[in-house]
């Protein structure tokens, strides 16, 4: 069965950074895309990056710049680093993959929340 | 980037209804449209793919049509378990986005 289990989530004042990991089972990161995506209280869904099996990312302009998404293929999770974190940030992020084109995996989320 | 427009952006119905929910993408996307159900606190299921491919395990009672710019889900006989709030995404290319969803509320 597969299982994805964010983790790192919690409150942080802006400009501030955190790390959220996904740690997978049932499931090989480095061989499938995984992607971020969060929502924000009472909103909808955006997407907010993805890593190819062959290691290609790519970002939202909200976070291109700031965000870092990666993978430890030995440990079988996947990372989102946040830098310079801002309000507009808050939010439940999920790890999910990507199959096809469509997010067919997800985790139950891990709440950030950007505020002083 | 594409843009989705779901209507309605919600809707009241009964048990045993039929619910339909339109998405429309600003640019034609063939037939890379998805759609999710959430419900609250959880995270989003994937329901179809490819437009109108049926993900394993979701009940048949949910189907998908549509292709470019206009696509519908559809469910054929509402159940007590199918209220939530449905989104769907375009997979066409990137950056993915969402439509801002459909609650399917208990009329």
């Amino acid at each position: 069965e597969v299982q994805l289990v964010e983790t790192g989530g919690g409150l942080i004042q802006p400009g501030g950074s955190l790390r959220l990991s996904c740690a997978a089972s049932g499931f090989t990161v480095s061989s499938n895309y995984m992607s971020w995506v969060r929502q924000a209280p009472g909103k909808g869904l955006e997407w907010v990056s993805v890593i190819y099996s062959g290691g290609s990312t790519y970002y939202a302009d909200s976070v291109k710049g700031r965000f870092t998404i990666s993978r430890d293929n030995s440990k079988n999770t996947l990372y989102l680093q946040m830098n310079s974190l801002r309000a507009e940030d808050t939010a439940v992020y999920y790890c999910a993959s990507l199959t096809y084109r469509k997010f067919d995996y997800w985790g139950q989320g891990t709440l950030v929340t950007v505020s002083s | 980037d594409i843009q989705m427009t779901q209507s309605p952006s919600s809707v009241s119905a009964s048990v045993g209804d039929r619910v339909t929910i339109t998405c429309r993408a600003s640019q034609g996307i063939s037939s890379w449209l998805a759609w999710y159900q959430q419900k609250p606190g959880k995270a989003p299921k994937l329901l179809i793919y490819a437009a109108s491919s049926l993900q394993s395990g979701v009940p048949s009672r949910f189907s998908g049509s549509g292709s470019g710019t206009d696509f519908t889900l559809t469910i054929s006989s509402l159940q007590p378990e199918d209220f939530a709030t449905y989104y769907c995404q375009q997979a066409n290319s990137f950056p993915l986005t969402f439509g801002q969803g459909t609650k399917v509320e208990i009329k």
